[in-house]
């Protein structure tokens, strides 16, 4: 039981190169979520997915697409990487049924955008 | 308006003695839940606590326990007999079922245990 798993763990990108953040989470969740980073700060919804086949955007999607590939997976991309974009990227899952109602993160993805 | 809010950017706590981490959040949502996570140096986010907003009594677990004052709107973290290894990054974070139930995270709290 691995709970959620991300890849990459690091990466390094040029401006404007593109990359696909992928996540898995094996406790049959239906909810998934990205949040990013930044230094000395706390953690900010790009976009979540309630169950499989919807996705809705977070309070920071600019610059970012996202895909429910199956109930398990969930991926961010970045279409024309930014240094602005330099963060560490997590995923989580939850499972909205259950109580009390509990997010489980990913180790995280630490992206350098050069 | 922030919805969660974490005025202690910092703190040192003394090994052994108790920690109170402080967290206002701002909802007028009746049905909410209010978590506070745990952020090592290596990185992962580990869960630690929970408060549902209709829970009578504080929640506890193990060393921590969680000071709910509905009326002021605060859910603040109460780590007893700090050790080393509580040295890290702590988040209040709060989800509201009237938003979709996302989790919103406030700007977190670093905490160092001085031996």
């Amino acid at each position: 039981n691995a709970g959620v798993t991300q890849t990459p763990k690091f990466q390094v990108l040029k401006t404007g190169q593109s990359m696909t953040l992928q996540c898995a989470q094996d406790m049959n969740h239906n909810s998934m979520y990205w949040y990013r980073q930044d230094p000395g700060m706390g953690l900010r919804l790009i976009y979540y997915s309630a169950s499989e086949g919807t996705t809705d955007k977070g309070e920071v999607p600019n610059g970012y697409n996202v895909s429910r590939l199956n109930k398990r997976e969930f991926s961010l991309r970045l279409e024309s990487a930014a240094p602005s974009q330099t963060s560490v990227y997590f995923c989580a899952s939850s499972e909205p049924v259950t109580a009390p109602l509990i997010w489980f993160f990913g180790p995280g993805t630490r992206l350098t955008v050069l | 308006a922030q919805k969660i809010t974490q005025t202690q950017p910092g703190m040192f706590v003394q090994e052994k003695e108790a920690v109170t981490l402080d967290c206002t959040y701002d909802t007028s949502d009746p049905s909410y839940g209010l978590f506070w996570y745990k952020q090592p140096s290596s990185g992962e986010m580990i869960f630690l606590i929970y408060q549902g907003s209709y829970d009578q009594q504080n929640a506890t677990e193990g060393r921590y326990s969680l000071n709910f004052q509905k009326a002021r709107k605060s859910a603040n973290l109460v780590i007893s007999a700090s050790q080393l290894g509580d040295s890290a990054m702590y988040f209040c974070a709060m989800r509201e079922r009237a938003a979709g139930n996302k989790l919103t995270f406030g700007g977190g709290t670093r905490v160092l245990v001085k031996p």
